[in-house]
Order: C-alpha cells, then structure tokens, then sequence
C-alpha cells in the first residue's frame, strides 16, 4: 500500500472560522510533511515531522498549527486564515528525512 | 534557498520521444527525483536518482544525471496522451534538511 489519504478533498471556510486537514498513512513511514501549492508553482514545504515530532518549521504563520497524534496520522489546524491562504495542501509522507516522499491527492482550500 | 530550474514547457507528437531537462545549484545534493502531477491532483513520485549514479532506466523512464554541469534530464519513451502532466524534479540536500523542488515543466503531448 503507497497510499497517502487527505481529508477533506474541498474545504471552503470564511476567515474566523477554525477547520483541521487530516493526512494518513499505513506504510509505516516515519517522517510525514505538510506543503502549499499555489496554482501554476512548485510545492512549498511547510512542516516536517520526524518520529511525531516537528523537525521543520519553515517559518510558517502560527494560524497554520500541525499535530502529529501518532505515527500514521498527521493535521493541520487553521484559524483565522487570510484569502492569500487559499491553495492546494498537500500532505506526503517518507521512510526517512526527505527522501522518496508519497504525496496524497491534496485538499483545495479557499478562505472567502 | 537553492535554484533548481527548469523550462515552462514541452510540447511533442504522440509516439515520439520526450525530454525533460532540469538544472540545479546544490553541489551537496544526495538523491534527485523526477515527480509527475496531473490537473487537481497530487505528486507522484516517477523515479529517483542517487548522485553517485549517472544514469537509471526504468520501463519507459531514462533518468540522466551529469554531476559535473549539474543537470538532470528525464526522457520517455514513446510518449503517450496519458502522460500530458506538470513534471517536477527534485532534490534532497546532503544533511536531508532542506528539500527543493523545481519550477515544473508542462508537457503536452499531441495525439
């Protein structure tokens, strides 16, 4: 199983509202990650959990907060995001730091 | 942060053979990655390169490395309308903290 799950596919939120991205996988991977992708560029990496424990934090705004509950499990808290914030998250997940990430299909936020 | 660099776009027949080229400024950098994203989805991971390799085949995937100019290169054979995505390579750095990805390249393939 190469499988990465993200939940949920659409979210749409206004700006005080407070929501949570959710991320899973069973291959026993020990390093999970969180990206931003804005339409027509690369993936921004966001956050690194190593052994559920944040590793890399690459200056993210603190109303993105991540929580790693357990080895297979991965999300993202949001709290009053800005419209600039709208994109594609994505979640991956490896069997070491950076190396050969499994990325999941993603979820499309928009913030009005 | 590092440069990796690649061009917009590609545009070829259906059949014929495509390549991907990518450069990039990290001379530490320990394994290198060719990522495929169709519209609306995810990454998926195509192949992967160690920096002490200079080639690997994989089916219809040729991945070549040239550490000397730093350039990565992706050719696929016999190309087909199913492969019409935004191609990214990819690079981990030599004490795996920093991971950097290129600026895509969006192949078109012409039936």
């Amino acid at each position: 199983d190469t499988e990465v799950t993200q939940t949920p596919k659409h979210l749409v939120m206004g700006m005080t509202n407070k929501k949570s991205l959710k991320c899973e996988q069973h291959m026993g991977h020990r390093a999970m990650y969180w990206y931003k992708q804005k339409a027509k560029k690369p993936p921004e990496l966001m956050f690194v959990y190593s052994y559920e424990k944040l590793s890399i934090n690459e200056s993210v705004p603190s109303r993105f907060s991540p929580e790693c509950p357990n080895s297979s499990l991965l999300n993202l808290h949001l709290h009053a995001l800005q419209p600039e914030d709208s994109a594609l998250y994505l979640c991956a997940s490896s069997q070491g730091n950076l190396v050969e990430q499994y990325f999941g299909p993603g979820t499309r936020l928009t913030v009005t | 942060g590092e440069d990796v660099e690649q061009s917009l776009f590609l545009s070829v027949r259906e059949g014929d053979s495509s390549v991907i080229n990518c450069t990039y400024t990290d001379s530490s950098s320990t394994y290198l990655y060719w990522y495929k994203q169709e519209p609306g989805a995810g990454l998926q991971l195509l192949t992967y390169i160690f920096s002490n390799m200079d080639m690997k085949q994989d089916q219809r995937l040729t991945v070549l490395l040239n550490k000397k100019d730093k350039h990565l290169s992706l050719r696929i054979a016999d190309t087909q309308t199913g492969d019409s995505a935004i191609y990214f390579c990819a690079e981990t750095s030599d004490n795996f903290n920093k991971f950097y990805f290129g600026s895509g390249t969006k192949l078109n393939v012409k039936p």
